[in-house]
């Protein structure tokens, strides 16, 4: 059964620190890779994407996509506060989603 | 900017109603998905939908779900015989291509009593 593997946390990091949140999937065909962030009672919105192999970088976030290993991670530096929400990856091929990962940032 | 709206935020029904959950995808995607998350649990899907029709379903979209596209604006879920174990948060999503970035919209809280 393809699945989408997630730390569910939760993780803990100070603020300013980086937060390293990691994602295994089972399905090797799978082709887009997505991070999301839902506040408690809140939808997911989309953070990045990822399509091919190696880094892509936004602002504070950095998606990293490994094909050969089945893993995907997203970076959070200088971590504040108000990132202190789980963190979802989603595998579209099939529409997959981890459990995701409770990331709290202590000031 | 432009976004997915749903309608109701929050549902509350008897158990073996039928419930339309509504939703408004943003305008120029062509993909429409739904998704429901239990309380607690996982976001899991249930239908894509594209060119009017069925483009992939879970185990979960069974004969109890019908999706529907009513008009050009509307993407509806409806819920024939609803049971307890449907109380959830339910999640319309859109995107331009099927495996382009999905964007959520606010989701409908579905409670079934």
């Amino acid at each position: 059964q393809k699945e989408v593997e997630q730390n569910s946390g939760p993780l803990s990091v100070p603020e300013g620190a980086i937060a390293s949140l990691n994602c295994t999937y089972s399905d090797r065909g799978s082709q887009s890779f997505f991070w999301y962030r839902q506040y408690s009672g809140k939808s997911p919105e989309l953070i990045m994407s990822i399509y091919s192999n190696g880094d892509k970088e936004d602002g504070r976030f950095t998606a990293q996509l490994n094909k050969a290993s089945q893993y995907v991670s997203l970076l959070i530096r200088d971590s504040q506060p108000s990132d202190s929400a789980t963190y979802l990856c989603a595998v579209t091929n099939d529409m997959r989603f981890g459990a995701g990962t409770r990331l709290t940032v202590k000031p | 900017e432009p976004e997915v709206t749903q309608t109701p935020s929050h549902q509350v029904t008897q158990m073996g109603q039928e419930v339309i959950l509504r939703c408004v995808p943003i305008s120029n995607h062509l993909y429409f998905y739904w998704y429901r998350q239990i309380l607690g649990q996982k976001v899991e899907f249930l239908v894509s939908f594209y060119n009017n029709e069925i483009s992939e379903k879970s185990e979960i979209f069974d004969d109890q779900f019908s999706v529907e596209r009513p008009d050009g604006s509307n993407f509806t879920l409806k819920i024939r015989s609803t049971k307890l174990e449907d109380s959830a948060m339910y999640f319309c999503a859109s995107s331009e291509a099927r495996t382009y970035e999905q964007y959520f919209g606010p989701g409908t809280r579905l409670t079934v009593t």
